[in-house]
């Protein structure tokens, strides 16, 4: 089975630094996947890790530790607009699926 | 290109009532999923579709839940009967084989 933890919220304020931490034990671990979901909207996704290393797309970098079982959000320049849900969720492709298990998601909040 | 569709968007029904929902994924991807989230919980897999076979439905209540997609495309999902507890957002996504999920806005389900 897959266990997912992450915190359950976090405050940030306008134009700092955020990390997100995602820990995972896993039977099966394919990569991991960060989504943002917007309160009442669909997850989009952010990123994917299957190496370990960091991964930076723009404002938002990702990294991973297969070793620890670990992961982390980066946001950088926070906006306003990046008060969201982020959902961490790790990929298990055993038996020919492409299943994803989610975290409860991390709750952040930016404030001014 | 067009996203996830979904509807409805939102549903309101009785306890022991039934009630379906539509999915019609992004053309050309063969595989389908259908979460349910919970409020502040991250989303839970149901059913994996693979064209139109099974991958994946162990964790698919279905003793009242089901799913069906014909012809590789649109899909449903049903619950009959519904309890308190199906009160949720059921999201449907769709990939390409292993790739990344793209997420419908959801329907929206109020159990009373």
């Amino acid at each position: 089975g897959q266990n997912i933890d992450q915190p359950t919220e976090m405050t940030a304020t306008e134009g700092a630094i955020v990390q997100i931490n995602c820990t995972y034990q896993t039977s099966g671990f394919n990569g991991l996947f960060w989504y943002q979901q917007h309160a009442g909207e669909a997850p989009t996704f952010l990123s994917y890790n299957v190496l370990d290393g960091l991964e930076e797309k723009g404002r938002f970098s990702s990294f991973l530790s297969r070793s620890k079982g670990y992961s982390y959000l980066l946001l950088k320049e926070l906006q306003m607009k990046d008060s969201a849900s982020y959902l961490c969720a790790v990929r298990d492709l055993t038996g020919g699926g492409n299943k994803l298990t989610f975290g409860t998601g991390t709750q952040l909040k930016v404030e001014l | 290109e067009a996203g996830v569709a979904q509807s409805p968007r939102y549903k309101i029904i009785e306890k022991r009532q039934s009630v379906a929902f539509w999915c019609n994924p992004i053309s050309g991807h063969a595989t389908l999923y259908w979460y349910q989230q919970i409020l502040g919980q991250g989303p839970k897999l149901l059913i994996q579709f693979q064209n139109n076979g099974v991958v994946d439905d162990s964790q698919l209540p279905k003793d009242r839940f089901s799913a069906e997609r014909l012809k590789g495309v649109d899909s449903t999902l049903k619950i009959q009967p519904a309890k308190l507890e199906d009160s949720a957002v059921y999201l449907c996504a769709s990939s390409l084989v292993s790739y990344e999920q793209y997420f419908g806005p959801g329907t929206r389900l109020t159990v009373t």
